[in-house]
């Protein structure tokens, strides 16, 4: 149990354009959801907390309206990268928490790799 | 099908050495990572191993047996912040990462 999708696990797009990123609860609802960029030195910087039926938290330094979350139901929270830029290429992490357990639990997925050209 | 399992929560004592240790089946190898957590809190990175063999950081080391499909983080001289959970990450043949469910680690005085 507690599994945590990604979808795609690996993107290549052109500079400008934009790119979904799907986080799937497969066999659990999740309130919350929270979104990860990992940095070539392994760290990871959250990006944003998604809650479902209302508008994310983004951390400071990250821009709303270039990484758009959308939270539209208790299994499935969206990342889209919008007018991407190299500078965006990394490796995108999303993570959820089970609805009505301890808040601290999270799950996390497999990540997706965005290169961008 | 691709698995990762450590213990769900241990207990230890302030100033004590803890083992949590960390088993995979996963399709291809890539290199194991280990995270803490603190709640509320994004993880902090906190080691990769890829070859076998002990990686000592200060207060924490870790281990990897790729033959064994084995991991153990090491922590020494406990402290009260130690308190977390520990998350063991595999990247598989794709980068994909497989983690494991966490261990939650509460120190006592």
């Amino acid at each position: 149990g507690a599994v945590v999708s990604q979808h795609p696990s690996r993107v290549i797009c052109k500079s400008g354009t934009s790119v979904k990123i799907e986080c799937r609860s497969l066999d659990f609802q999740a309130t919350t959801m929270f979104w990860y960029r990992q940095f070539p030195k392994q760290s990871l910087m959250l990006m944003a907390t998604s809650n479902e039926g209302s508008k994310a938290t983004y951390e400071q330094g990250v821009e709303k309206d270039k990484f758009l979350i959308n939270h539209a139901s208790l299994t499935l929270s969206t990342l889209t990268v919008t007018s991407a830029h190299p500078e965006d290429s990394s490796f995108y992490i999303c993570s959820a928490a089970p609805s009505g357990r301890d808040p601290d639990t999270q799950y996390f997925g497999p990540g997706t790799r965005l290169t961008v050209l | 099908g691709q698995n990762i399992d450590q213990p769900t929560e241990m207990t230890a004592t302030e100033g004590a050495i803890v083992q949590i240790n960390c088993t995979y089946q996963t399709s291809g190898f890539n290199g194991l990572f280990w995270y803490q957590q603190h709640a509320g809190e994004a993880p902090t990175f906190l080691s990769y191993n890829v070859l076998d063999g002990l990686e000592e950081k200060g207060r924490f080391s870790s281990f990897l047996s790729r033959s064994k499909g084995y991991s153990y983080l090491l922590l020494k001289e406990l402290q009260m912040k130690d308190s977390a959970s520990y998350l063991c990450a595999v990247s598989d043949s794709n980068y994909q990462l497989i983690w494991g469910a966490g261990t939650k680690l509460i120190i006592k005085p």
